[in-house]
């Protein structure tokens, strides 16, 4: 079972805002990263750290934190938004484990 | 740009060992973990475990008694090796880069391997 806690799916119509959140204790010490996966392909690194976006992600895409829940933002979602969303850290107990939230499927009507 | 090129077995028998390899072509072998995820069919991301240049590893602890992870930086490569394989551990394996900085509180996985099916049946 994931100790970081995502709902598993969520929906948003052409152009609207979504936001996918994702829960654990691991994210008051640790960004959470997040990831995007579309079927048969690997995942994309879509947000890391405070708020950061590697080369060739939409500005459309945007992090944030507070307390233990992160939050992965979609303002203006596309219909190739549309994916598997999953939320990353490193587990802060000292046990130097890296957890995997369950995974969002955002749907975009 | 860094690339990884990932083989290995994708048929098993109960009981035997997966062993696959994940090459890093295109940038340093140093200063990163080199990471396993997998997934299997229909299901989300499992973390495997993790090694560094020098040969430090990270292991999920679920999967610890049946996972070693190795690195040959003289090929840029690392590999995986899990042991008594069941039907469960049927999934697609990826390897990928994690970057961490302790100090920063930040971990991500910036470079993905294509991902290798692993079927188990007898």
């Amino acid at each position: 079972s994931s100790e970081l806690t995502q709902d598993p799916a969520v929906s948003v119509a052409l152009g609207q805002t979504v936001r996918i959140t994702c829960q654990g204790d691991s994210l008051r010490s640790y960004y959470a990263s997040w990831y995007q996966q579309k079927p048969g392909q690997a995942p994309v690194l879509v947000i890391y750290g405070k708020n950061n976006r590697p080369s060739g992600i939409p500005d459309r895409f945007s992090g944030s934190s507070s307390g233990n829940t992160a939050s992965l933002t979609i303002t203006g979602a596309q219909a190739e938004d549309e994916a598997d969303y999953y939320c990353n850290s490193r587990d802060s107990s000292g046990n130097h484990r890296v957890v995997f939230g369950g995974g969002t499927k955002l749907t975009v009507l | 740009q860094v690339q990884l090129q990932q083989w290995g077995a994708g048929l098993l028998k109960p009981s035997e060992t997966l062993s696959l390899t994940c090459a890093v072509y295109g940038g340093s072998f140093s200063g990163y973990y080199w990471s396993w995820i997998r997934q299997p069919p229909g299901k989300g991301l499992e973390w495997i475990g993790e090694i560094n240049h020098s040969g430090s590893t990270n292991y999920n602890p679920s999967l610890k008694s049946r996972v070693t992870i190795s690195v040959d930086t003289s090929k840029n490569q690392f590999s995986l090796k899990l042991s008594s394989v069941t039907a469960a551990d049927t999934a697609v394996y990826y390897c990928a880069r994690a970057i961490a900085a302790a100090t920063a509180y930040y971990y991500y996985m910036d470079v993905w391997g294509k991902g290798t099916t692993v079927t188990v049946s007898s």
